[in-house]
């Protein structure tokens, strides 16, 4: 069974960093691209960020750019993104979730997500 | 980007009834690289469809896609209580992928 376990969310001021893991199992990890994305709360679906199985290809949201830091560890079975100089804007539940393979950017499967609140 | 409209924004239907859920691109969707997700409150959304019409692995046939170019129709032949919930529709053609504003589908 694909399971993906978020952690790392939590409250930030603005101006402040934090960094997010995911926790894959369940699959060959190393196979299969990874994404985060967001939702606001009450809002809808934002793809954050992209990243191929072998790390050779990465994306990321303009509103992100340049701020954000998606990365990999395939011996480790998990996903990170470096979040820094954090806005209240980026405010939202981040998911973890599966491409349906190593060069993917169709989403298949998803984690539980975890909550980011940026405030002072 | 690749702006996608859905509509109508809420359905209000009754269990047996038809479901109808458009999705609109502002430009033509290349290889039909559409995909439908489901999300009920307080859970992540789940995989329906995919390439515009393939229903993704243990999806009941009840739900279908259709549609090319820049429109798109999910359809639920019968809505069964499990069915209400937020359905968004996401193109993955190209950068950046993009998601629509979602339809909530509940109870008459």
């Amino acid at each position: 069974e694909v399971q993906l376990v978020e952690s790392g969310g939590g409250l930030v001021q603005p101006g402040g960093s934090l960094r997010l893991s995911c926790a894959a199992s369940g699959f060959t990890f190393s196979s299969y691209s990874m994404n985060w994305v967001r939702q606001a709360p009450g809002k809808g679906l934002e793809c954050v960020s992209f990243i191929s199985a072998s790390s050779t290809a990465m994306h990321y949201a303009d509103s992100v750019k340049g701020r954000f830091t998606i990365s990999r560890d395939n011996a480790k079975n998990s996903l990170y993104l470096q979040m820094n100089s954090l806005r209240a804007e980026d405010t939202a539940v981040y998911y973890c979730a599966r491409g349906t393979h190593s060069g993917s950017w169709l989403i298949d499967y998803w984690g539980q997500g975890t909550l980011v609140t940026v405030s002072s | 980007e690749i702006v996608l409209t859905q509509s109508p924004g809420t359905l209000s239907l009754s269990p047996g009834e038809r479901a109808t859920l458009s999705c609109r691109a502002s430009q033509s969707v290349s290889s039909s690289y559409l995909a439908w997700y489901q999300q009920k409150p307080g859970q992540a959304p789940r995989f329906l469809i995919y390439d515009a019409s393939s229903r993704a692995t243990g999806i009941p046939d009840r739900f279908s896609g259709s549609g090319s170019g820049t429109d798109f129709t999910l359809t639920i032949s019968r809505l069964e209580p499990e069915d209400f919930a937020v359905y968004y529709c996401q193109q993955y053609a190209s950068a950046p992928r993009t998601f629509g504003q979602g339809t909530k589908v509940e109870i008459k």
